[in-house]
């Protein structure tokens, strides 16, 4: 499995741009990076994922560098309800339909007023 | 679309009672779910992987006759842990999967339940 890197943590200012990177060197040619978040004892949330392409959804965007080794996730706008952990993760594929996502310690995102 | 929901969402117990902690897909037919446990200040920890109407698929470490899992039907799965002690006190999340075509096939997480074992 590829594993990712993360900063443990970071700040950002209320309504400034957020953006938070993730090393996976050891990526496959068909693993993709999706980006979850956990604000405090709660469930992930999903955020985004892409493979080659740069991706941007009504979140976030995501930046793939072109050799895939790393990426960084822009909050564009971020605001006090985006504080969370936030898990940059390389999907494993397990088999046909199923596959695992295996979260390490994430980047603690703090956003100040 | 795409809800998944937990209950209960919290949980005290007196050691070596069992506890059952139930997973819904509420709108949408879940082909694989899993469970995880996630300890203060860590990481989501993959437990099991569970198929509809097949058997669950532990991860290394995790006792099967502990954490007994069951997805009788595609909506539902179900985490028992079974005589439980305290150092089993932790917050189990599970999450549900639903096959799409293309590369899509995101997993939906449920809110949590902590669980408390005295």
């Amino acid at each position: 499995d590829a594993k990712t890197t993360q900063p443990p943590s970071m700040d950002c200012a209320e309504g400034r741009a957020a953006n938070l990177p993730c090393n996976h060197s050891t990526i496959s040619g068909n693993e993709y990076v999706y980006w979850y978040r956990q604000i405090h004892s709660q469930g992930p949330q999903y955020i985004i994922h892409g493979l080659k392409n740069n991706e941007t959804n009504e979140m976030a965007s995501l930046i793939i560098t072109e050799d895939r080794k790393s990426s960084t996730l822009i909050l564009p706008h971020a605001t006090l309800r985006d504080t969370a952990v936030y898990y940059c993760i390389v999907r494993v594929d397990s088999g046909g339909s199923n596959y695992k996502l295996t979260f390490g310690k994430g980047t603690l995102l703090t956003v100040n007023p | 679309g795409a809800v998944v929901s937990q209950h209960p969402s919290r949980v005290i117990c007196k050691s070596g009672t069992s506890v059952k902690i139930e997973c819904r897909s509420l709108d949408f037919q879940a082909t694989t779910m899993f469970w995880y446990r996630q300890f203060p200040k860590q990481s989501l920890m993959l437990m099991a992987t569970s198929n509809e109407g097949s058997k669950a698929t532990y991860e290394q470490g995790v006792e099967k006759d502990k954490f007994l899992i069951n997805h009788a039907s595609l909506t539902l799965s179900t985490l028992t842990v079974t005589s439980a002690h305290p150092e089993d006190s932790s917050f189990y999340i599970c999450s549900a999967s639903r096959f799409e075509s293309g590369d899509r096939n995101e997993q939906f997480f449920g809110p949590g339940t902590r669980l408390t074992v005295l």
